[in-house]
């Protein structure tokens, strides 16, 4: 399994751009990455997925280099309400034994 | 409005008993899980599921068990042989592996 690596926590203030980043050294040639956000006792929210390069939808952009041995999510412009818990997912996108969650990065936004 | 429920959200239990989590989605996917979270930790995947009729067991199953007899059901019995019961527990579904869609949570508490 690719085990993941993200900083445990990260602080902003509104208006501001934020990059968290997954470290995935031993990503295998058929994971992907998939990156989810948690409020306090819900479940966590499907943002982004993405194999290589760019990524981006309404909501946030997924930066992958060439090597695949990381992954940046960008999210602009944040808000009070991004405030949450973002985790990398990486693995195998039809084989649910082959993925895994990594311990999540807590962003916190502040006025 | 289509969707993934669990009941109830909160539960009590006393000490060597089982106890049978539910979880129900009416998104017609094929593949559901099981997911523990602890305080300030990650998820951690019990059992999975692919197709009915059959599930397979994730990084933590010892201590828990499941049925997939309909498409739509994914029901966990937490035994009396898991040690460490209390937690918040975690359902979701999906086609993909990368894009789960998650349940409310039951919030367990074994007194």
């Amino acid at each position: 399994l690719a085990k993941t690596t993200q900083p445990i926590s990260m602080d902003s203030y509104e208006g501001q751009e934020v990059n968290i980043t997954c470290s995935h050294n031993n990503i295998a040639t058929n994971d992907y990455i998939t990156w989810y956000q948690q409020f306090p006792s819900q479940g966590p929210r499907f943002i982004i997925q993405g194999y290589k390069t760019k990524v981006t939808n309404e909501v946030a952009s997924l930066f992958i280099p060439a090597d695949r041995k990381s992954s940046t999510l960008s999210l602009p412009r944040v808000s009070l309400s991004d405030t949450a818990v973002y985790y990398c997912l990486v693995g195998e996108d039809t084989n649910a034994g082959k993925s895994t969650f990594g311990d999540g990065t807590t962003l916190t936004v502040k006025p | 409005d289509g969707g993934i429920t669990q009941s109830p959200k909160y539960l009590f239990r006393k000490e060597g008993q089982n106890v049978t989590l539910s979880c129900e989605q009416n998104l017609n996917h094929d593949a559901m899980y099981w997911y523990r979270q602890d305080p300030g930790q990650g998820l951690r995947l019990i059992y999975y599921s692919q197709i009915v009729n059959d599930f397979q067991k994730g990084d933590i199953a010892e201590g828990y068990s499941v049925s997939r007899e309909k498409k739509e059901s994914f029901p966990l019995t937490v035994t009396s042989a898991q040690k460490n019961p209390t937690a918040f527990y975690l359902c979701a579904s999906s086609i993909r592996v990368g894009e789960q869609f998650f349940g409310p949570g039951t919030r367990l508490t074994v007194l």
